[in-house]
């Protein structure tokens, strides 16, 4: 069975930073693409950012070029989210997704991380 | 940039009733790419259809996807009590994922 757990959310101040953690059971990690998507309080969803199998490749919203990065550690099946000067509009649920194979669609995805920014 | 935009905003309908719910993407893009998730209160997304009409493993035949170019469509044949949620509509393209701002399907 695909698990996707992540961890690391919380109260945060402004212009702090943060490192969300998504440990990945029950499939080949190594293999699939992995992403991050958020989800702001009563919004809908919006892309973050995505890294290649390998982790040689990253991709980012433009909201978030600059300020996040992603990474993953294939031995220990976990996918990273380093948030830079977080700002209030950072406040989100933050889910971690497997990429399909095609890279069109987000297949499995955790239970989300809620991360709220506020002094 | 593609923009996914839905309508309508919500949907009040019973169950039984058949639900149209569209997407319209700013400008024509490939349906390979296009994607619909549902989401219940509390819940992450689920993937429903993928390929614009291909139905997700364990999704029922009463939701079905169509479209091409710029207009895109997920059907629900018979509303059942667990298929009131929010639907999102998605596509893939260039590595960015853009999502539509979701359908609420609701009790009427």
């Amino acid at each position: 069975e695909v698990q996707l757990l992540e961890s690391g959310g919380g109260l945060i101040q402004p212009g702090k930073s943060l490192r969300l953690s998504c440990a990945a059971s029950g499939f080949p990690f190594s293999s699939y693409a992995m992403s991050w998507v958020r989800q702001a309080p009563g919004k809908g969803l919006e892309w973050v950012s995505a890294v290649s199998a390998t982790g040689d490749n990253t991709y980012y919203a433009d909201s978030v070029k600059g300020q996040f990065t992603i990474s993953r550690d294939n031995p220990k099946n976990m996918l990273y989210l380093q948030m830079n000067s977080l700002r209030g509009e950072d406040t989100a649920v933050y889910y971690c997704a497997t990429v399909s194979f095609t890279g069109d669609y987000f297949h499995y995805w955790g239970h989300g991380t809620l991360v709220t920014v506020s002094s | 940039e593609i923009v996914l935009t839905q309508s309508p905003g919500t949907l009040s309908l019973s169950p039984g009733e058949r639900a149209t719910l569209s997407c319209r993407a700013s400008q024509s893009v490939t349906s390979t790419h296009f994607v619909w998730y549902q989401q219940k209160p509390g819940q992450a997304p689920r993937l429903l259809i993928y390929g614009a009409s291909s139905r997700a493993t364990g999704i029922p035949d009463r939701f079905s996807g169509s479209g091409s170019g710029t207009d895109f469509t997920l059907t629900i044949s018979r509303l059942e009590p667990e298929d009131f949620a929010v639907y999102y509509c998605q596509h893939y393209g260039s590595s960015f994922w853009t999502f539509g701002q979701g359908t609420k399907v609701e009790i009427k």
